[in-house]
């Protein structure tokens, strides 16, 4: 199994600001992966970071407004950019082992 | 495109009884598939994964069953209980890629006391 964590839990943001959110896995993995989560919305991969390389973005995501950084097999973060009211989503971290595993989410509201 | 449906999306009963939640994709060729319970403003909390060569797995009151013929998956929740209340979904790899995964829509289920 996996154990992570996200720093910070929540947070409130003006318009125009900028986010990182970080992820904290307890053992080593390949990729992680950013999904967001709109309100009442399921949930939509943002991207895949790998160690060592640059991140891979899914349709409708791009590297200038979620900035990715994976400096170990450990640790990301995200960075959600020049933040509007409609990034106000949950933004959770997620490894795959055998199966998936989420940190607690990162609960942002922008005003 | 790996779509996947869940039905129906939202759900209220009786605390003690039986329920089913469905899970439908379209991409039959899949490596496993794996629900979650979410509480609302929270993470996702695994609670069965099946794998493509396994029919059902079971978990305390949980039960998962897999049809991959049928692109079906059905989580059957015996004598449920007021805890049970969160959104359930269903994840499977999206087609042509183990490590994607695609998510369901999700169930909202509430358990009346």
């Amino acid at each position: 199994s996996a154990v992570i964590s996200q720093k910070p839990s929540r947070d409130i943001c003006q318009r125009g600001t900028s986010l990182t959110i970080q992820c904290q896995v307890d053992s080593q993995v390949t990729m992680m992966f950013w999904y967001r989560q709109q309100p009442g919305q399921s949930l939509t991969l943002i991207a895949t970071a790998n160690q060592g390389s640059e991140a891979t973005y899914e349709s409708g995501f791009v590297i200038d407004k979620f900035p990715i950084s994976r400096p170990n097999l450990t640790f990301s973060t995200l960075t959600v950019s020049n933040m509007s009211p409609e990034d106000s989503s949950i933004y959770l971290c997620s490894v795959r082992l055998n199966e998936q595993f989420f940190g607690p989410g990162t609960r942002l509201t922008v005003l | 495109k790996q779509e996947v449906t869940q039905i129906p999306a939202a759900l209220s009963v009786p605390e003690g009884e039986n329920l089913v939640l469905n899970c439908s994709f379209t991409d039959s060729a899949i490596y496993n598939l794996q629900w979650f319970r979410q509480d609302p403003g929270k993470g996702l909390t695994s609670l069965l994964l099946i794998q493509s060569s396994q029919r059902e797995q079971t978990s305390g009151r949980l039960n998962a069953s897999l049809d991959k013929s049928s692109g079906r998956s059905t989580l059957y929740i015996a004598a449920s209980q007021p805890g049970d209340s969160a959104t359930y979904l269903c994840a499977v790899p999206s087609s042509g890629g183990y490590q994607k995964v695609t998510f369901g829509t999700g169930t909202k289920l509430q358990v009346i006391p």
